[in-house]
């Protein structure tokens, strides 16, 4: 079965710095990785996904990320992070079941605090 | 609708008592999903739609739990006998992807159940 594991229960970072939030996952064949940001009273939404092809994936909001097959990894960059990144994040690794549906794997978060 | 719709928003319930969770996926969306977010963890999976029937309900965590949608759009997740262990944030999501796509699934803001 497939897991994920986001080591950072919570992050706190100076308006302006650089992010970087870490997602590790467990999946027998190729994943599809998804990162999610959750903003307090506000549904999950969808800031960037990796299918395959190019390890480097930009999404939403100025966010990428990087698959790293050899380590099992889809970490969450942004260079310079804005007081509004302030939320909950979630990584997820989408499976394939039975059924036909793609079923998500959410890690257990990590909040972003930013500090002026 | 412009989203996905939950409600309530939240539901207050006293243990043994019977609820009901309503969802509006968004118009023509024929995947919807059930999720279940408690408190410090990421969403974790209860039920997968495809049109009216129920595709996957491997995530359902015992037979108190229930969910329809007999027109193949507005859903109801159903949960009977409720106990203090039930207390969390149920989140809808629907997608416009048929069985086997990779269509992106958008969540509504959630169901704040607490069992007192």
């Amino acid at each position: 079965a497939q897991s994920v594991t986001q080591p950072d229960i919570h992050i706190t970072v100076s308006e302006g710095a650089s992010l970087e939030l870490r997602c590790n996952y467990s999946y027998g064949a190729t994943p599809y990785l998804f990162w999610y940001v959750q903003s307090p009273g506000q549904g999950l939404q969808l800031l960037l996904k990796y299918f395959s092809g190019d390890t480097l994936v930009q999404g939403i909001k100025g966010f990428e990320a990087e698959f790293k097959r050899s380590q099992s990894s889809f970490n969450l960059r942004k260079p310079s992070v804005h007081w509004s990144d302030a939320a909950e994040y979630f990584c997820a690794v989408g499976a394939r079941s039975n059924f036909g549906n793609e079923k998500l794997t959410f890690g257990t978060g990590t909040r972003l605090t930013i500090i002026p | 609708g412009a989203g996905v719709s939950q409600t309530p928003s939240n539901k207050v319930t006293e243990k043994g008592k019977y609820v009901e969770l309503r969802c509006d996926p968004i118009s023509g969306h024929t995947a919807l999903y059930w999720y279940r977010q408690s408190l410090g963890q990421g969403p974790e999976f209860l039920i997968y739609f495809q049109g009216t029937g129920a595709a996957d309900d491997s995530g359902l965590p015992n037979d108190r739990f229930f969910a329809v949608r007999p027109e193949g759009s507005v859903s109801t997740l159903k949960i009977q006998r409720t106990e203090r262990g039930d207390s969390a944030v149920y989140l809808c999501a629907s997608s416009s992807g048929q069985v086997g796509s990779r269509a992106e699934a958008f969540f509504g803001q959630g169901t704040r159940l607490t069992v007192v």
